[in-house]
């Protein structure tokens, strides 16, 4: 079981917007500003999205946005694409024995 | 351009060793924290082992610490992970990725990884 909790699918149509959150607690997203999310398509590597809360690396667009409140973070998409279409996991550094935690990840599909 | 290659994956039987190495390229690799995260067959990526770039410290998931070993070489610019007494469990993908500048921060570019088998 993961320690951070993520849906395990959202759905949603080409151009609309979506909110992907990732549930933890005080110990891991709530404590820390070091939650990123990745996209990962089937068979491939994943790709970092956003990192600490909110900034995006260079090269991912601005349809994609990261935020915090309490224990639980999101990343929302707007402006749906074809492309979108993947898993999302998240993740967070916490002050468990385990220092670093993912979220079970999530499959979007887009309609 | 960064590049991140692994190599040593393949099949072990149960209670083996394997040492799984990720060259790197493109960056100034004594710098940057690594990590390894691995992804069992259909299932979701699980964070193995991280280790900073100046001190070097090193950090373990529970369910790897007391049988896998990260290190690094920056004089070959390569990460390393020493894998003993595997179980059936630790067969996956294993991905190689750049951290930040400590292990805490983002993975921001990751190999095409390597699959360990664990069977008899």
């Amino acid at each position: 079981q993961s320690a951070l909790t993520q849906p395990a699918s959202v759905s949603e149509s080409p151009g609309q917007s979506i909110t992907i959150s990732c549930t933890g607690t005080r110990n891991d997203v709530g404590g820390y500003d070091f939650v990123s999310w990745y996209q990962q398509h089937p068979g491939k590597a994943p790709k970092l999205m956003i990192y600490e809360v909110t900034n995006r690396p260079s090269g991912v667009p601005d349809r994609f946005s990261g935020s915090k409140s309490g224990n639980t973070a999101s990343l929302t998409i707007s402006g749906l694409q074809a492309d979108d279409e993947a898993y999302y996991y998240c993740s967070s550094w916490t002050s468990s024995s385990t220092p670093v935690a993912f979220g079970g990840g999530t499959k979007l599909t887009v309609l | 351009e960064v590049q991140l290659l692994e190599s040593g994956g393949g099949l072990v039987q149960p209670g083996g060793s394997l040492r799984l190495s990720c060259a790197a390229s493109g960056f100034t690799f004594s710098t940057y924290a690594m990590s390894w995260v691995r992804q069992a067959p259909g299932k979701g990526l699980e964070w193995v082992s991280g280790i900073s770039g100046s001190y070097s410290s090193t950090y373990y998931a529970d369910s790897v610490k007391g049988r896998f070993t990260i290190s690094r070489d920056s004089s070959k610019n390569t990460l390393y992970l020493q894998m003993n007494s595997l179980r059936p469990e630790d067969a996956a993908v294993y991905f190689c990725a750049k951290g930040a500048l400590t292990v805490a921060g983002g993975l921001d570019y990751w190999g095409q990884g390597t699959l360990l088998t664990v069977s008899s």
